[in-house]
């Protein structure tokens, strides 16, 4: 079955960089994504990547891919306290459903 | 307004009530799901809609059933609570069609069940 594993916690200080990891299971996930859930909300779509794709930049956002690893990351430059959040990536599978990971929740320490 | 309202925000019941959770969309979405959400365990997928007349079940849907209403709404019950169904519940609606960003899904703001 499917698997997305990610780390469950995560602190960095205000304007250092962030990186959180993911890894997934299904290699043929055209696309992968990175959603954000803030407190006492629904989540939203913060990017996605193509799997053809190594890189993708997007403003602070900068999402790395590693196929052959079956490794994702997110990472975050300039983290403000805005950021503290929970982060899920996902991976598609199925009849185009999504498999969300645990969720790694962010903190920004002032 | 909310694109996708869930009701009740906040639910406490007692072990073996019927609970009904209700979801409504205003964004002329064919899909919609029913996730729920545990500390640590990230979400997992009860049932899902591809229309009216199409319900699935996903990972966990053992002691839920759902109804798909109309396109705007999906409403998931409990017919007999049990302590361990005490989550966070979001209702969630996408227009996939395999296009370039067909994974973006919309939560509603989710609804908080706590069964005793």
């Amino acid at each position: 079955g499917e698997d997305v594993e990610q780390s469950l916690f995560l602190s960095v200080r205000e304007g250092d960089s962030s990186v959180i990891n993911c890894t997934y299971t299904d290699s043929s996930s055209t696309y992968l994504y990175w959603y954000k859930q803030e407190p006492g909300a629904g989540l939203q779509l913060l990017t996605y990547i193509f799997s053809n794709m190594d890189m993708k930049q997007d403003q602070r956002l900068t999402v790395l891919l590693n196929k052959k690893d079956k490794h994702l990351s997110l990472r975050i430059a300039d983290t403000q306290t805005g950021d503290s959040a929970i982060y899920f990536c996902a991976e598609i599978y199925g009849a185009n459903n999504l498999f969300f990971g645990t969720g790694t929740r962010l903190t920004v320490i002032p | 307004d909310a694109d996708v309202t869930q009701t009740p925000r906040n639910r406490i019941t007692k072990t073996g009530k019927r609970i009904m959770l209700e979801c409504s969309q205003t964004k002329g979405h064919d899909r919609m799901y029913w996730y729920r959400q545990d500390p640590g365990l990230g979400l997992q997928l009860i049932y899902y809609s591809f229309d009216v007349k199409d319900i699935n079940k996903g990972e966990i849907s053992d002691g839920y059933s759902v109804s798909r209403q109309a396109q705007a709404k999906f409403s998931l019950s409990l017919e007999s609570a049990i302590p361990n169904q005490t989550a966070l519940y979001f209702c969630a609606t996408s227009d996939f069609k395999g296009d370039r960003v067909g994974g973006e899904l919309f939560f509603g703001e989710g609804s908080r069940l706590t069964v005793l």
